[in-house]
Parts: structure tokens; C-alpha cells; sequence
């Protein structure tokens, strides 16, 4: 069926150290998956996207990547700062007549000072 | 530029009592979504516009809940009579249109609705 899981529900890192979140999907139809940050009180705001026909995109610090063999998908921040601390979520997107998102349960990413 | 607005930010209602909530997209956004979002929950969509036309309503309550997009700008869902099952965050979202990827796709920052 259509689902996008993590396997993690919170991770803890040190200012300074890089971060994985890690996603796991079980429908192939996503023309592109999509990584969103959202902070409390906030929605979700959009930090990289990749098409399912990539395997790799970088941006300002992060980086996504995409294994369709496994159906895996992970965000990678270099460097996490404080301000990196949210709720990230990844998200297949579902095109043409459908169109629409579906979301992952979601990671709390808590930066250690 | 503003961005998605949506208001109230918060509601407390009884339950059986009627909410509305209101969302401004994007000036140019074409596509207006409403998702909901439960505690610790990625959102779920509830219903698609483009412009005016309700194009996926499928994942609507529509015992109890409803949509309108007037001129094909601002949006209202409202909900009659609420129950206490629905407390959750209400998001908004427009994009420019259909199938023109990720980008553009903006969500606005919720209504927290609760009902107790």
C-alpha cells in the first residue's frame, strides 16, 4: 500500500556532528521524495527534494539519498547546528491525477549543545 | 511575500459545536490542499483544489466536514458538529499546479484545533 515510515522516532546528536535520518518506503510510485523540516507551532517547510530517478542531491548542508533497491531514502545535515533541532519528515509525492504527498510518522532531531 | 496564511492559529470549541477555518494561499497558487496532521504524525491530505474544482475529496469525512474554495483564492474548511476525535492541526498548502514538482509546494503554519 502507500506508505512512508521512519525508522526512527528521535535522534540526539552534538552540536557539530553530522546527522542521518533515515526513511523507508513501500510504494514505487513516487515520482519524487521530498524531505520537510517542521519546528514547533510551524508546518512544514521544505529543505530538499529528489526525484526518484536520482540516487543523490546535495544542498546547503544536506544531502539526500535514495536507494530504490531497498526502498530507502535518507537526509544527511553536515555540521548540525541548534537551529537544526525539529520534527523532519519525508514524503513521497504521488503525480500526474493524484498529486499529493504522503507523509512519514516524522524524527525528532534534538541538537546537544 | 506573505506566504500560505491561515487563521485562527488556535480554536477550543465543545464538542458538537461548528469551526471553520480560513486559508490565503500564494498569490498565483492554482492548487490549495488541506491536510491534517494528529500529534506526532506526518500530515494526512484531506482535499485538493484546482482553482474552484475539488479535484480529490476522497479522504474527506463529509458526514461532518466541509470545503469550499470560492473564485478559486481563499479556502474555508469547516467542520459541523465537531467531535473530539478531531483535535489535530489543520494545514493549508498551495502549490502553482499540478505536477510541477516539490518546489512551490508551501504550507502554511496550521490551525491547532481542540476540542474538548
Amino acid at each position: 500500500g502507500e506508505s512512508v515510515g521512519l525508522h526512527l522516532p528521535t535522534l540526539s546528536v552534538q552540536e557539530g556532528d553530522n546527522s542521518i535520518i533515515n526513511c523507508a518506503y513501500s510504494n514505487s510510485a513516487s515520482d519524487y521524495f521530498i524531505w520537510y523540516k517542521q519546528e514547533s507551532g510551524k508546518g512544514p517547510q521544505f529543505i530538499i527534494d529528489i526525484r526518484s530517478n536520482m540516487d543523490k542531491r546535495q544542498g546547503q548542508r544536506v544531502t539526500v539519498l535514495l536507494n530504490k533497491t531497498v526502498k530507502h531514502l535518507s537526509l544527511q545535515i553536515a555540521a548540525t547546528q541548534p537551529g537544526d533541532s525539529a520534527v523532519y519528515f519525508c514524503a513521497g509525492h504521488y503525480g500526474g491525477a493524484t498529486n499529493k504527498l504522503i507523509f512519514g510518522t516524522g524524527t525528532l532531531l534534538a541538537v546537544q549543545p | 511575500e506573505a506566504g500560505v496564511v491561515q487563521s485562527p492559529r488556535y480554536k477550543i470549541i465543545e464538542k458538537k459545536q461548528p469551526v471553520a477555518f480560513w486559508c490565503n494561499p500564494i498569490s498565483g497558487h492554482n492548487t490549495l490542499y488541506w491536510y491534517r496532521q494528529n500529534l506526532g504524525q506526518g500530515p494526512e491530505l484531506l482535499i485538493r483544489y484546482e482553482n474552484e474544482e475539488a479535484v480529490d475529496d476522497s479522504q474527506l469525512p463529509k458526514d461532518r466536514f466541509s470545503a469550499e474554495r470560492l473564485k478559486g483564492v481563499d479556502s474555508t474548511l469547516k467542520i459541523q458538529p465537531a467531535e473530539l476525535g478531531d483535535s489535530a492541526v489543520y494545514l493549508c498548502a498551495s502549490s502553482p499546479r499540478t505536477g510541477v514538482g516539490s518546489y512551490g509546494y508551501t504550507f502554511g503554519s496550521g490551525t491547532r484545533l481542540t476540542v474538548v
